[in-house]
């Protein structure tokens, strides 16, 4: 079993909708979660961080994070066609060590 | 803004070589690391250094070694390169105990003919 898995996509939706990013995990003791956004062709650049279960809100980005169920997901309200990218889920166990998904390919159409 | 510089963006070399890949940050971070990206792989980290001359492996660093002998350096070497190191590599750099506010440099795609 992979220890950080998404869903590859792609994930297409309208301009304007809420895009939903899930990611799961396998270690209990992982502490800190984080989304990375990847753009085509760029390296990735950090946007959102969590680390206590709940909801964290930037902008039009919500991070949900479920250590009971070992779930982390990311909500994009009013997608727009900018936000089309691949985004990669990422967990740190013990602060010292760090795992990424494979990401998920989300698509805005306008 | 954190600069994290990788010395190539596209890198073709040869079946046997040893091939060197630099990376070089300007904000005196403490943690950098080496991943290499393939196609429904995701991120897989090669090696980590927390500190000058300290070294951690990560998940896949066969056929690899690393050089940290200064702080703002981190070398990645391929020994004798094989076809199946043909990538891209990202070079990361993070502060203190901050391993996941991690800053990418720009990638280095490698081929090995």
């Amino acid at each position: 079993q992979k220890e950080v898995e998404q869903n590859s996509g792609p994930l297409s939706v309208p301009e304007g909708a809420i895009a939903s990013l899930n990611c799961t995990y396998s270690d209990r003791v992982s502490q800190s979660f984080f989304w990375y956004r990847q753009y085509s062709g760029k390296s990735p650049e950090l946007i959102m961080s969590i680390y206590s279960n709940g909801d964290k809100e930037d902008g039009r980005f919500t991070a949900q994070l479920n250590k009971a169920s070992q779930y982390v997901s990311l909500l994009i309200r009013d997608s727009q066609p900018s936000d089309s990218a691949t985004y990669l889920c990422a967990v740190s166990i013990n602060n010292n060590d760090m795992r990424f998904g494979a990401g998920t390919r989300l698509t805005v159409k306008p | 803004d954190v600069k994290v510089t990788q010395s190539s963006r596209y890198l073709v070399k040869r079946t046997g070589e040893k091939v060197f890949l630099e990376c070089v940050q300007d904000m005196d971070h403490e943690n950098m690391f080496w991943y290499r990206q393939d196609p429904g792989l995701g991120l897989r980290l090669i090696y980590f250094s927390y500190d000058v001359k300290m070294k951690e492996k990560g998940d896949i660093p066969e056929g690899y070694s690393v050089s940290r002998e200064k702080k703002e350096r981190f070398s990645l070497i391929l020994e004798s390169a094989s076809t199946n190191q043909t990538s891209m590599y990202l070079c990361a750099s993070s502060p203190g105990q901050d391993l996941g506010s991690q800053h990418f440099g720009d990638g280095t795609r490698l081929s090995i003919l």
